[in-house]
């Protein structure tokens, strides 16, 4: 079982609509960061969370440290959205990443 | 400029050729790291430093070696392409409270024929 699964592994959505990415983790961790990967390949780093919510824009992320579970929301969706995120959680001095959400926005 | 660049960004070589991916950062941190990513896994841990001094093996050190020739500079080496080593690879830097600021560079795809 990997230690970090993406759900789902791929979404479309209309232009406008409400999007949810989900991350589970089974290890004690110290800090999740979500991460955007647009098709030409860079990695840009969206959030870092050790506990509660933070927003950015129209992007919003959560974490629940009891239920090792964390949420991305990209509210009001736009094509410039699509991308590949990615969520990875800290465990000590190890990065462990998920497989990646590969999200399509459509006009 | 990027604040990590990698170079070259794109490789095409024949088995058995020796390959040096270079990685150098501006950001001033202390922690680097290569990955390589393939479709459908997550980014793999390769090497890290922490310091110049400091060299640690990842998950998929086999067939990898690394330099750190200074606090800006962290070159990963295939010392044998092979096939399976093709791939997308990352740097990466860190650092900031808790080293959480992470900073990726665009990306080196390597091809091995």
């Amino acid at each position: 079982k990997n230690e970090v699964e993406q759900s789902p592994q791929n979404l479309t959505a209309q232009e406008g609509e409400f999007i949810t990415i989900n991350c589970s983790y089974s290890v004690g961790i110290s800090a999740l960061h979500w991460l955007q990967q647009h098709p030409g390949g860079g990695i840009v780093s969206l959030f870092m969370l050790s506990s509660g919510k933070k927003k950015h824009g129209r992007l919003i992320a959560t974490i629940n440290i009891q239920e090792k579970h964390s949420s991305l929301h990209i509210t009001a969706s736009h094509p410039r959205d699509s991308a590949v995120y990615i969520c990875a959680v800290r465990e000590g001095n190890k990065l462990v990443f998920g497989a990646g959400t590969i999200l399509r926005v459509k006009s | 400029d990027a604040d990590v660049t990698q170079t070259p960004r794109n490789r095409i070589t024949k088995t058995g050729k020796r390959i040096m991916l270079e990685c150098s950062q501006t950001k001033g941190h202390d922690r680097m790291y290569w990955y390589r990513q393939d479709p459908g896994l997550g980014l793999r841990l390769i090497y890290y430093s922490f310091d110049v001094k400091d060299i640690n093996k990842g998950e998929i050190s086999d067939g990898y070696s690394v330099s750190r020739q200074a606090q800006a500079k962290f070159s990963l080496s295939l010392e044998s392409a092979i096939p399976n080593q093709t791939a997308l690879y990352f740097c990466a830097t860190s650092g900031g409270p808790g080293a959480n600021v992470l900073t990726f560079g665009a990306g080196s795809r390597l091809t091995v024929l």
